[in-house]
């Protein structure tokens, strides 16, 4: 089983749907991310975590929210989808301070 | 403001010849530095670092090499696979700071067999 489990793989959705993103773990890890990716641009943070009661705002995080549901989840959610935020995103986690990162296999997210 | 920098998108090598992907970064106080592979339909997986202190780390056909007066550091391939063929994200991390991993935009690395 993977460490990182992103659920679901492959999601299409309209205009002005709320989706929601979620990400699992059992490295026991305290750290987790959410990162998007676009052709060209490399991953980009959206939100992060760094314990269960402690949410931080990346370098895109409008239009986005998350929930820290316990160390193990941590889930993202798009309250009103819109086609620029079609892209794919992955979660993933740390140890701690300056370890490396684990990442899940990803979403693929179309808006329509 | 682009803090991490591959200016190149792709490189194409032949397999067992060296690839060289090469990054560069704007921030002084990175003090860490990490290479991650990335297949298609997969995450990114974590490949090699160097910390600020050193200036070379090895592993295997895998070689960082980092350049601090110049902000620059670089990944040697040798010899390269086809295996090899993936794109690579450099990150950077200022470890007393924001403790924020920053990554590269990607180079894509075909290796022809």
């Amino acid at each position: 089983d993977a460490d990182v489990t992103q659920t679901p793989r492959n999601r299409i959705t309209k205009t002005g749907k709320r989706i929601m993103l979620e990400c699992s773990q059992t490295k026991g890890h305290d750290r987790m991310y959410w990162y998007r990716q676009d052709p060209g641009l490399g991953l980009r943070l959206i939100y992060y975590s760094f314990d269960v009661k402690d949410i931080n705002k990346g370098e895109i995080s409008d239009g986005y929210s998350v929930s820290r549901q316990a160390q193990a989840k941590f889930s993202l959610s798009l309250e009103s989808a819109i086609p620029n935020q079609t892209a794919l995103y992955f979660c993933a986690t740390s140890r701690g301070a300056g370890e490396k990162l684990f990442f899940g296999s990803g979403t693929q997210l179309s808006v329509l | 403001d682009q803090q991490v920098k591959q200016n190149s998108p792709s490189l194409s090598v032949q397999e067992g010849r060296i690839s060289i992907l090469n990054c560069d970064y704007t921030n002084s106080m990175f003090d860490y530095f990490l290479w991650y592979k990335k297949y298609p339909a997969e995450g990114p997986t974590f490949l090699i670092s160097i910390s600020s202190i050193k200036d070379k780390n090895e592993d295997g056909r895998f070689t960082v090499f980092l350049n601090k007066s110049a902000k620059h550091l670089s990944l040697h391939i040798v010899p390269s696979q086809p295996g090899d063929s993936a794109v690579y994200f450099c990150a950077a991390l200022d470890q007393g700071g924001s403790e924020k991993l920053v990554f590269g935009k990607g180079t894509k690395l075909t290796v022809n067999p």
